[in-house]
């Protein structure tokens, strides 16, 4: 089986720098993904790490450890249109369906 | 930009009719799925397939049904609907070989009275 953890809710100021961090237990591992989506929105899809290290899509940055079964979702410069809910979700194959993370879901403050 | 569209963003049915939730796609995916999410709970797979005519069960299948008779449209079917239904039910789609991208439609909010 798989799960995933990840808190609940993080809050951080505006201009500030957030992290997200998310564990996970799985049978197979092929890759981690990080989806945000707003209240009454879609999910959208923003990152997803095959190989450790970090991958960085203006704002955001994602990081992947496999030997430690760890990723995160880094946040910078945060502005009041991030707040948002936040899930990881890994596959064991190109073609396996995601396993969600239960979300957290981010506040930011002015 | 791909696009993948839900019949309703609101429904409500009674206690033991068959509903029917209608998703859409535009950019010629072969994977589609079907995914409710509740409060604290996340996005639960119900169904998905890999290609017309197929289906797979997720991880919460029961009391559901899939039809997938074209490649852009996929259906989830609530033979008789309970008031543990009442979610909301997210439609997504994506590519072979890229499933840690997918694309998600706006959501149904399917509240069984």
């Amino acid at each position: 089986g798989q799960s995933l953890e990840q808190p609940s809710e993080v809050t951080a100021v505006e201009g500030a720098i957030v992290q997200i961090n998310c564990t996970y237990q799985t049978s197979g591992f092929y890759g981690l993904s990080w989806y945000q989506q707003h209240d009454g929105g879609a999910p959208t899809f923003l990152s997803y790490n095959a190989l450790d290290g970090l991958e960085e899509t203006g704002r955001f940055s994602s990081f992947l450890s496999r030997s430690d079964s760890y990723g995160y979702l880094l946040l910078q410069e945060l502005q009041m249109k991030d707040s948002a809910s936040y899930f990881c979700a890994v596959t064991n194959s190109g073609n396996t369906p995601l396993v969600f993370g239960k979300g957290t879901r981010l506040s930011v403050i002015a | 930009d791909v696009k993948v569209t839900q019949s309703s963003r609101y429904l409500v049915k009674r206690t033991g009719e068959k509903v029917f939730l209608e998703c859409v796609q535009d950019m010629d995916h072969e994977n589609m799925f079907w995914y409710r999410q509740d409060p604290g709970l996340g996005l639960r797979l119900i169904y998905f397939s890999y290609d017309v005519k197929m289906k797979e069960k997720g991880d919460i299948p029961e009391g559901y049904s899939v039809s997938r008779e074209k490649k852009e449209r996929f259906s989830l079917i609530l033979e008789s609907a309970s008031t543990n239904q009442t979610s909301m039910y997210l439609c997504a789609s994506g590519l072979t070989g890229r499933a840690y991208e997918q694309y998600f439609g706006p959501g149904t909010r399917l509240t069984v009275t």
